[in-house]
């Protein structure tokens, strides 16, 4: 079975704190995502890597770093945790497929990791 | 600019109704469709996904959805819902190019199936 993996489940940090969320995943997919999930707000694109070392801003990348040194492991960063940023977090990955009939870019999630900032 | 929109935020049903959600999208290119379900407690899962041909696709769990071009819809339907229904439904769209690879998400809608 396809897996990523989210390190924490459940985070409780203080303001300031420099906070890692680690993910995994054993499918050998190309393209990594953290997302953050709000009631009422949906999935909003934090960041996004299609390969090893890039990256690329989504839609709220403010106060969060992300970081894709390995295949496998895309780390989201908050150099210095706020309150507004008590949310869901979900890792992502899918393989990269090509356009035309091929190009159903199908995202497989992890379990999340509910992060709480006091 | 592009965007997905979920009609409903809060939709209560009894068993054996019928559902429809509905999805609409702002994209003026080709795209890739998804519906995506949240279980209480558990993590996002396919239901299905259009990228070309039979506008009528079919998911798992006796799920449907119909892309309609020209009205940039991609409607969920199901003919009669059962409690285990009861989730967190999420249309989502990605454009059909080489970096069109994060998917755009609807605020989502939340469904309750009573008994």
């Amino acid at each position: 079975d396809v897996k990523v993996t989210q390190s924490s489940r459940y985070l409780v940090k203080r303001t300031g704190e420099k906070v890692f969320l680690e993910c995994v995943q054993d499918m050998d997919h190309e393209n990594m995502f953290w997302y953050r999930q709000d009631p009422g707000l949906g999935l909003r694109l934090i960041y996004f890597s299609y390969d090893v070392k890039m990256k690329e801003k989504g839609d709220i990348p403010e106060g969060y770093s992300v970081s894709r040194e390995k295949k496998e492991r895309f780390s989201l960063i908050l150099e210095s945790a706020s309150t507004n940023q008590t949310s869901m977090y979900l890792c992502a990955s899918s393989p990269r497929v090509g356009t035309g009939s091929t190009g159903a870019n199908v995202l497989t999630f992890g379990a999340g990791s509910r992060l709480t900032v006091l | 600019a592009q965007s997905v929109s979920q009609h409903n935020h809060h939709v209560i049903l009894s068993e054996a109704a019928s559902l429809e959600l509905g999805c609409n999208y702002s994209y003026g290119g080709t795209v890739n469709l998804f519906w995506y379900v949240q279980y209480p407690g558990q993590h996002l899962q396919l239901l299905l996904k259009y990228f070309s041909g039979d506008p009528l696709v079919k998911g798992i769990k006796g799920f449907e959805a119909e892309f309609i071009k020209s009205k940039f819809s991609f409607n969920l339907r199901k003919p009669s819902v059962q409690w285990s229904d009861t989730a967190e439904y999420f249309c989502a769209v990605n454009e059909d190019s080489n970096s069109g690879y994060a998917l755009n998400f609807g605020k989502g809608t939340s469904l309750l199936v009573t008994p």
